[in-house]
This record gives structure tokens, C-alpha cells and sequence, in this order.
């Protein structure tokens, strides 16, 4: 089957770095998304990685490990407009198409 | 904006009924999946369509049924409406059934079952 884990909930301070890390199991893996979602809202693309390595794009960057079924997502220069949920989903292949996202974490950024 | 629509925006239904709940895709998308998130969670895969056929499942029951049509809008239809159904349903929409494409959220419709 199919198993997602990252943390509940995190907290970070305006202007620090913070890295939200995400764990997988999943038979027919097919390429790792980082979404965001604000409270009330749709979750919003922010990164996407089929092979191992960083992805950079401005203030967020996602790492991918297949060997290690890992990844994370890094947020720069935090600002108050970050605290939101973020949603790491695996595409899988395995019986078909599917999209399985984990639970989320939810980052509160403080001043 | 995203370009994917979905409505109504909020329902409210009664245990026992029918619901269908309609997506209209971001032009050029041919792929569409539909979503269940409950409060605090994340989105739970219900199914994905491409080119009008289902191809891939999540482990929701066949009371959850749906459609795409040529113009690449959609439906999900839910039958027997029962209280653990009261979610936010979800539509996506992308470009392709694979590979490196972002799917793109309608606002999603708030259902309740009472």
C-alpha cells in the first residue's frame, strides 16, 4: 500500500529557514509534489522531483531521495504570509493512476 | 485563479440521498481527479480521470462514481449519502495522466450530510 508521513505541525520565526521533512512507501513511485495550502483555500503547485536531488524555485527548494523513500522542503527568509499547511503527495503507478497526498504540516510562522 | 471551477460552492444534504458535485477543468487539461479533505487533513484520492476514462481508483466505495465529458469538465456523484461523507470535495485538473505536471485546485465544494 500506500503510507505518507510528515510532521503535524511546526513553528518558525520571520526570517529564519525552516525544513519540513517527508517520509514515503509506495510500490510505483512516479514523482514527489509539494503543495501549499492556506487555511479555506486550494492547495497551490510549489515543487515537483522525479530524480534524486535538489529542485530550486526563489525562497522554496525540495529535496528527493527515491533509495531512502525521503524528502523535504525548504523555506527561506520565512515570511508571516508562509504560515499555511504543506502537503507533500507521491505519484504512484501501481493499479494505476493515483495521487496520495499525507497529512500535512502546518507551519506557523511567528514574528 | 487557477481557471478550475467547481460547484456549488456549499451544500448541505441529507443522510440516504444522492449528490453530484461539478468541476469545470482549466482550459487545455485533459485529466482530472477528484479529492475528499476532511478538516486537518490532507486530500484523499478518490479517482482520476483521463480523456473521459477512470484510470486510477482510491479506496473509496462504488457509491462514489463519476464522469468526464469531451469538454473535459466533470462530475462526482456520491449515492447513499452517509454523515462520514461531510467533507470538502476537491477537483484538479493538469495536462497529462503522468510525469511532471502540476495540478491546478478548484476552491472545492463544502459538503455537508445531516
Amino acid at each position: 500500500g500506500q503510507n505518507i508521513d510528515q510532521p503535524t505541525e511546526m513553528t518558525a520565526t520571520e526570517g529564519a529557514i525552516v525544513q519540513i521533512n517527508c517520509t514515503y512507501q509506495t510500490s510505483g513511485f512516479n514523482g514527489l509534489f509539494w503543495y501549499q495550502q492556506h487555511a479555506g483555500e486550494a492547495p497551490t503547485f510549489l515543487s515537483y522531483n522525479v530524480l534524486d536531488g535538489l529542485e530550486e524555485k526563489g525562497r522554496f527548494s525540495s529535496f528527493l531521495s527515491r533509495s531512502k523513500g525521503y524528502s523535504y522542503l525548504l523555506l527561506k527568509e520565512l515570511q508571516m504570509k508562509d504560515s499555511a499547511s504543506y502537503l507533500c503527495a507521491v505519484r504512484d503507478m501501481a493499479g494505476g493512476f493515483k495521487t496520495i497526498f499525507g497529512a500535512g504540516t502546518r507551519l506557523f510562522v511567528k514574528a | 485563479e487557477t481557471g478550475v471551477t467547481q460547484s456549488p460552492t456549499h451544500l448541505i444534504k441529507t443522510r440516504g440521498q444522492q449528490v453530484t458535485l461539478r468541476c469545470s477543468s482549466q482550459s487545455g487539461h485533459n485529466t482530472v481527479s477528484w479529492y475528499q479533505q476532511a478538516l486537518g487533513q490532507g486530500p484523499q484520492f478518490i479517482f482520476q480521470y483521463y480523456r473521459e476514462e477512470e484510470n486510477g481508483r482510491g479506496n473509496f466505495p462504488p457509491r462514489f462514481s463519476g464522469l468526464q465529458f469531451p469538454n473535459y469538465s466533470s462530475e462526482l456523484n456520491v449515492n447513499a449519502l452517509e454523515l462520514d461523507d461531510s467533507a470538502l470535495y476537491l477537483c484538479a485538473s493538469s495536462w497529462d495522466r503522468g510525469g511532471n505536471t502540476e495540478a491546478f485546485f478548484g476552491q472545492g465544494t463544502r459538503l455537508t450530510v445531516v
